[in-house]
């Protein structure tokens, strides 16, 4: 059974920096790109970052470019999302997202999520 | 690139058909489609060709069901039951990874 279970989430300030963590199980983590998707609380669905199997390219949604990074560990089944300068606007549920491809293409599993605040 | 209607609504038992539409210059892509139960995270339905070939998720009751007309990709659910309501998502990759703004679905 295939298993995403996001950690790290919590209460920030403006500015400040925070790291998401995604362990898996139940699929060769290393054969598929992975992604991070947010939900902003009452909105839609938001590709936030994308990591091709073997970390050869990743992609940043254009709210986060810059500030936020993607990375994994395939030896430890985990993905990362470092948030650095953190805004009102990044508050919101993240998810990670497993894709059905070694490079983006469609989620076929998602987590349960995590959820940031950043708030003074 | 992706519209879809904001909301839609069907009764107990009945059918739904839920429809994503490709903008201009992406009618063939193909898409997928994802539903997200009140308080829960989402869920991955079918991934739907342009030519209306579809491939389900793991456990997806047969229920659920794709199919497609020019740049239309639709969702359908029959027998509609009160697990059904929700949002869903459709969402695409071929010209960068996009989610449609998702579909609140009530079941009467």
């Amino acid at each position: 059974e295939v298993q995403l279970v996001e950690s790290g989430g919590a209460v920030v300030q403006p500015g400040r920096s925070l790291r998401l963590s995604c362990a898996t199980s139940g699929f060769t983590f290393a054969d598929y790109a992975m992604h991070w998707v947010r939900q902003a609380p009452g909105k839609g669905l938001e590709w936030v970052s994308g990591i091709r199997w073997n970390s050869g390219s990743v992609v940043y949604a254009d709210s986060v470019k810059g500030r936020f990074t993607i990375s994994r560990d395939n030896a430890k089944n985990s993905l990362f999302l470092q948030m650095t300068s953190l805004r009102a606007e990044d508050t919101a549920f993240y998810y990670c997202v497993k894709d059905d491809s070694p490079q983006p293409s469609y989620f076929d599993f998602w987590g349960q999520g995590t959820l940031v605040t950043v708030s003074s | 690139v992706l519209t879809q209607s904001p909301s839609a609504s069907a009764s107990l038992g009945a059918s739904v058909k839920l429809t994503c539409t490709l903008s201009s210059g992406h009618s063939t892509y193909a898409i997928a489609w994802h539903q997200q139960q009140p308080k829960k995270g989402p869920r991955f339905l079918l991934r739907l060709n342009s030519d209306g070939s579809h491939n389900k998720g793991a456990g997806i009751p047969d229920r659920f069901s794709g199919s497609s007309s020019g740049a239309e990709r639709y969702l359908t659910i029959s027998s509609l039951q009160s697990e059904d309501e929700g949002d869903y998502y459709c969402q695409t990759w071929g010209a960068g990874i996009v989610f449609g703004g998702g579909t609140k679905l009530t079941v009467l």
